[in-house]
Parts: structure tokens; sequence; C-alpha cells
């Protein structure tokens, strides 16, 4: 079965530091998702990649994808405290997105 | 629109005990997905479905059951709890099962099994 590994597991940043949070899959992937999780709620959808180089962002938050597409990085630019939360990727292996894989997740602190 | 309702929030359960987390979307999705989230494990996947009458298993079915009755609900059922379903459940849903559809997730179920 397909892994993801995320990097790291947590990271506290002062506000406005640039940060950078990994996912490497032990397959080639046909989909990556980054979703946010805040504490006591469910998980968000940010970005999904599904080129090998593709590149997407959504206001301060840059999501790629490598060109075999085995591993994802989710960049955020000038973090604020609303950055704060848990990213975790998720994957799909099969093409069919059917059977979703996560990791376990990055725990970002923004300290203002 | 609500999105994935998920009910209830939280749940104690003492093991033996059979209960039911409801789990509904007003979307008019076809796939519907149970996971579960523990410390350092990420979300696991319990069951899924494509469409109404149509279920499978994910990673981690034991202990479990779902049906799919509507396209609206997707009830999971735990038949007699253990402390190792203690976790956190979250219901998904997605349009379609392409890579183009990613899913939408409810607010979670916080169960504690003693």
């Amino acid at each position: 079965s397909q892994e993801l590994e995320q990097s790291p597991q947590s990271l506290i940043v002062q506000e406005g530091k640039n940060l950078t949070i990994n996912c490497t899959s032990s397959k080639t992937l046909y989909g990556l998702y980054w979703y946010k999780q805040k504490y006591g709620e469910g998980l968000i959808f940010l970005m999904m990649l599904q080129k090998g180089g593709e590149e997407k962002s959504h206001e301060k938050i840059t999501a790629k994808l490598d060109e075999k597409k085995q591993q994802s990085s989710l960049h955020i630019t000038a973090s604020q405290p609303s950055h704060a939360g848990i990213y975790l990727c998720g994957a799909d292996s099969s093409g069919s997105a059917r059977q979703l894989t996560f990791g376990s997740g990055t725990q970002l602190t923004v300290l203002p | 629109n609500a999105g994935v309702t998920q009910t209830p929030k939280f749940q104690v359960l003492k093991t033996g005990q059979s209960m039911t987390l409801q789990c509904a979307q007003d979307m008019n999705h076809e796939y519907m997905s149970w996971y579960r989230q523990d410390p350092g494990m990420g979300l696991r996947l319990i069951h899924y479905s494509v469409g109404a009458g149509i279920t499978d298993q994910g990673e981690v079915p034991n202990g479990y059951n779902v049906s799919r009755s509507t396209t609206e609900d997707f009830p999971l059922r735990l038949l007699s709890a253990a402390p190792s379903q203690t976790s956190v459940y979250f219901c998904a849903s997605s349009y379609g099962v392409s890579a183009n559809s990613p899913l939408h997730f409810g607010n979670g179920t916080r169960l504690t099994v003693t």
C-alpha cells in the first residue's frame, strides 16, 4: 500500500517568516491533495496537483509536485497566525481517487 | 448548503456498546467515505461508497459496518465498541471518484470507548 511521509512533524515560526512542508510518497502519485485542519474541525481543501512539475498558488500558499510525481512541497510566504493548524497531504495512487492515503500531518504554529 | 454534517460531535461508549455515527451531505455527491484519525497515524479509510446501494471496504474496516440507502446519508455503525476504536471519525464526500474531485470533510465525531 502507499505510504506518505510528511516532514517536519511540527514547525514553529515567527510571524512573517517563510516555511516549507514536504510530502514524500513511496509510489507514483496520480493526484496529490493538500488540506488544512484546525483543532476540533474538519479538513479544508487547499489545492490539488496532478501533473509532474505542476505548481499552484492561492494567496500566500504555493504547492508543487515534482517531475517524478513522488514528492510535493507546500510553501507559505510571510506566514501569519491565521496559517496555524495541521497541514495534511493526501494522495491517490490508483487513479480512481476511491482510496486516498493521508500523511500524518505537520503541526504549524505561527508566533505573533 | 450545509455541506457534510456529522452527528454527534462527541460520544462516550462503554466497551461492548453499539452506536451509529451519522453523516449527511446536501451536495448531491456520489462518493462518500469514513476515515478515522489517530495521533501520529494520519487518516485511515474505513469504508467508502460510490453511490446508493454500493459500499466497499477501506484500509481498516474491521468492527465497522456501513450502508448507503440514499445518496445523502452514509451512517457508520459500531456493533460492539472496543477501546481500540477510540478515535476521531471523519465523514467525507466528493462529486465523483476521479482525481479531479477533492473530498469535502465534516467536522468529525470524537469517540471515546472506556
